[in-house]
């Protein structure tokens, strides 16, 4: 599986926008980017996902490098419910009709303050 | 709720003793995924189960085995338990479609081996 970095930890205000990087400098041209999120004492939970488009959902924006090296999880007005640990990861695209796994990094811990 | 219910959720037992977790994914989903959380190790991957079938194996201990049942439900056994092996157990599932789609976590079980 190819290597996503992430920084360890990330702080933010409340209401404010948080911008959540990660670099893939070794991503396939058929590597998915998705974003899961663990919130204090539950499981993942997916956030968004994209091959080359930016993308926007109700939870967050992904914004994806135009080489795909790069991308950020853009959450746009951070609440305390926001505090959790966000992982980055790319997910090979396999043959119709099947699921791959997500192999889970480290990811970032976000903590968002009053 | 994620729609993939886990039991138990919490479970206490003594090293060298068995125990089996149980999975029941999200109606329809074939795919089933097992994770251990331990502080130390993060979310590892152990296997993955795709209509009865093993479809891909992780840093799964030998002690441990898994298999998913006609009904799609999933059943991880962990055997000659050790103290390391006292984490987060999660079971996801996901639907047929690639890897556009989104991994659904439960809550998890957490194993205490004394």
């Amino acid at each position: 599986d190819a290597k996503t970095t992430q920084p360890n930890s990330m702080e933010s205000n409340e209401e404010e926008p948080v911008h959540l990087p990660c670099n893939h400098s070794t991503i396939s041209g058929t590597d998915y980017i998705h974003w899961y999120r663990q919130l204090p004492s539950q499981g993942p939970e997916y956030v968004i996902h994209g091959l080359t488009s930016n993308v926007n959902n109700r939870m967050a924006s992904l914004a994806i490098a135009e080489d795909r090296k790069s991308s950020t999880l853009i959450l746009h007005r951070a609440t305390l419910r926001d505090a959790a640990v966000y992982y980055c990861i790319l997910r090979d695209a396999l043959e119709p009709g099947t699921a791959s796994k997500l192999t889970f990094g480290t990811g970032t811990r976000l903590q968002v303050t009053l | 709720d994620s729609g993939v219910t886990q039991t138990p959720k919490h479970l206490i037992t003594a090293t060298g003793q068995r125990v089996t977790l149980r999975c029941s994914p999200r109606s329809g989903d074939l795919s089933v995924y097992w994770y251990q959380q331990s502080l130390d190790q993060g979310l590892q991957f152990l296997i993955q189960y795709y209509n009865g079938e093993e479809r891909a194996k992780g840093n799964i201990l030998e002690r441990f085995s898994a298999q998913q049942f006609p009904d799609l439900h999933s059943e991880l056994n962990l055997s000659s338990l050790e103290l390391g092996d006292s984490a987060l157990y999660f079971c996801a599932s996901s639907a047929v479609g690639g890897n556009t789609g989104e991994l659904f976590f439960g809550e998890g079980s957490r194993l205490t081996v004394l």
